[in-house]
């Protein structure tokens, strides 16, 4: 079955740094991009960043809220993604998702989500 | 950035309605656009990526049509499952965007 379980999400202060993970099976990890969404409570979705394949690059792109302040990494070896946030502020308490990007000739979509873990930024 | 809007932001309807949701980007995005349907406390669904094309598993009432700036979201015959919310996305340019959600309700 293909799967994507986030990990690694709680409370924190604000200004505090929290690791988020992401862990992948049954499929090729490695062969896609992953991207993070996050949904304020009650709110609508709200695209975080993506990182490529190796295959494009390994490269990042990132939303203008969170450029600077979190980072995307990815661990073929180990099919887990990584979500670094730093500087965490009031308005990034949220449900993040992990999703995986299908491709065809550029990403068309989020083809598989995970369950999504919360993130709450609060003194 | 690209903008989406969708109309409407709420619907009421019945079981075995026909309803349409429209997606309009404020600049053209060819047919970078997908669909998705979230039920509460659940991860969004996948449901029509490229404007239209159907994603495996997403049962056949679900249609998609556009290019360029509007695009529609159609279920034939609405179940009872189908009630939801629903979120349009442009894949076109960064940053991703989506659209702000139509909640579809049962009447």
């Amino acid at each position: 079955e293909v799967q994507l379980v986030e990990s690694g999400g709680g409370l924190v202060q604000p200004g505090r740094s929290l690791r988020l993970s992401c862990t992948a099976s049954g499929f090729t990890f490695g062969d896609y991009g992953l991207s993070w969404v996050r949904q304020a409570p009650g709110k609508g979705l709200e695209w975080v960043g993506l990182i490529r394949s190796k295959t494009y690059g390994g490269t990042t792109e990132y939303a203008a809220s969170v450029k600077g302040r979190f980072t995307i990494s990815r661990d073929d070896s180990k099919s887990i993604a990584y979500l670094q946030m730093n500087s965490l502020k009031a308005g990034d308490t949220a449900v993040y998702y992990c999703v995986r990007l299908l491709r065809l000739t550029r990403y068309n979509a989020m083809d598989v989500w995970g369950q999504g873990t919360t993130v709450t930024v609060s003194s | 950035d690209i903008q989406l809007t969708q109309s409407p932001s709420f619907l009421s309807a019945s079981v075995g309605d026909r309803v349409s949701i429209t997606c309009r980007a404020s600049q053209g995005i060819s047919s970078y656009l997908a669909w998705y349907q979230q039920k509460p406390g659940k991860a969004p669904k996948l449901l029509i990526y490229a404007a239209s094309t159907l994603q495996s598993g997403v049962p056949s009432r679900f249609s998609g049509s556009g290019s360029g700036t509007e695009f529609t979201l159609t279920i034939s015959s609405l179940q009872p499952e189908d009630f939801a919310t629903f979120y349009c996305q442009q894949l076109n340019a960064y940053p991703l965007t989506f659209g702000q959600g139509t909640r579809l309700e049962i009447k």
